[in-house]
C-alpha cells in the first residue's frame, strides 16, 4: 500500500469547517483513500473513502486531487466530539488490512 | 449494542503468565480482524479470518501468540508467556464483504498491561 504523510497536529474552533490534509504521492490506479478516526480510549472509526471523486457523507466529505496524489478531509461544522486521531489510509482492493500511520491529532477549540 | 464486542476490557498479568482475550464481531460479519496499538502509534494488523479460516498473518504475530475463531463468530487471541513488550491495546474488528469497499467496525479494545 502507498505510504501516507499527515501533519502530527492541528487545531480548529468549533463551528468552523476542518480540513485535514493527506499526501500519498505514490498512490497506485486501483488504491482507494480511507479514512479513519479514533477518539481517545475507543476503537478506529471509519469515515469515508474514495477513489476518484470527491465523496460526502453524513459525517465528512473527501476532496482528492485530480492526480490523485494527495486528499483533504473536510468535517464542515466541527464540534467538540471531532476531536480525535484522524488517519489516511491507502489500501488497494483485495487487501484486508488497513495500515495506519501516526495520523493526525485533531482538537477542536471551543 | 450490536457493535463489535471485547473483553476484558483491561488486563494486568505478570510476565511469563497466558491471557486470552474474547472478540464477539457484529452478527453476520464474515471477516475479522485483530490488530495491536501501542501508545503514540496507530493500529498495526496482526491477522484476520475469513469465516473460519485463518488468511494471513502478519510477521508481529509470534509463535507466543494464537488466534482462533472455531464457529466463525467469536475469536480469541491468546498470549502465551507474555513479555512487558506484549503491553498494547488489541483490537479486534469485523467487516462484512460485499464488494471492494470494506468498512471495518472496532471494538472498544482490551488493554493489555504486562508487570
Amino acid at each position: 500500500d502507498a505510504k501516507t504523510t499527515q501533519p502530527p497536529s492541528m487545531d480548529c474552533a468549533e463551528g468552523r469547517a476542518a480540513n485535514l490534509p493527506c499526501n500519498h504521492s505514490t498512490i497506485s490506479g486501483n488504491e482507494y483513500v480511507y479514512w479513519y478516526r479514533q477518539i481517545h480510549s475507543q476503537g478506529p472509526q471509519y469515515i469515508i473513502h474514495g477513489l476518484k471523486n470527491n465523496e460526502t457523507n453524513e459525517m465528512a466529505s473527501l476532496i482528492i486531487t485530480e492526480d490523485r496524489k494527495s486528499s483533504t478531509l473536510i468535517l464542515p461544522h466541527a464540534t467538540l466530539r471531532d476531536t480525535a486521531v484522524y488517519y489516511c489510509i491507502v489500501r488497494y482492493f483485495g487487501n484486508e488490512k488497513l495500515t495506519f500511520g501516526t495520523g493526525t491529532r485533531l482538537t477542536i477549540i471551543p | 449494542d450490536t457493535g463489535v464486542s471485547q473483553n476484558p476490557r483491561h488486563k494486568i498479568t505478570k510476565r511469563g503468565q497466558n491471557v486470552t482475550f474474547r472478540c464477539d464481531p457484529i452478527s453476520e460479519h464474515n471477516r475479522l480482524y485483530w490488530y495491536r496499538q501501542t501508545l503514540g502509534q496507530g493500529p498495526e494488523f496482526l491477522t484476520y479470518f475469513q469465516n473460519e479460516a485463518q488468511l494471513e498473518k502478519s510477521r508481529l504475530l509470534s509463535d507466543r501468540f494464537s488466534a482462533e475463531r472455531p464457529k466463525g463468530s467469536f475469536s480469541t487471541l491468546e498470549i502465551q508467556r507474555t513479555e512487558q513488550g506484549d503491553s498494547a491495546m488489541y483490537l479486534c474488528a469485523s467487516s462484512l464483504v460485499q464488494g471492494p469497499n470494506t468498512e471495518a467496525f472496532f471494538g472498544q479494545g482490551t488493554r493489555l498491561t504486562v508487570v
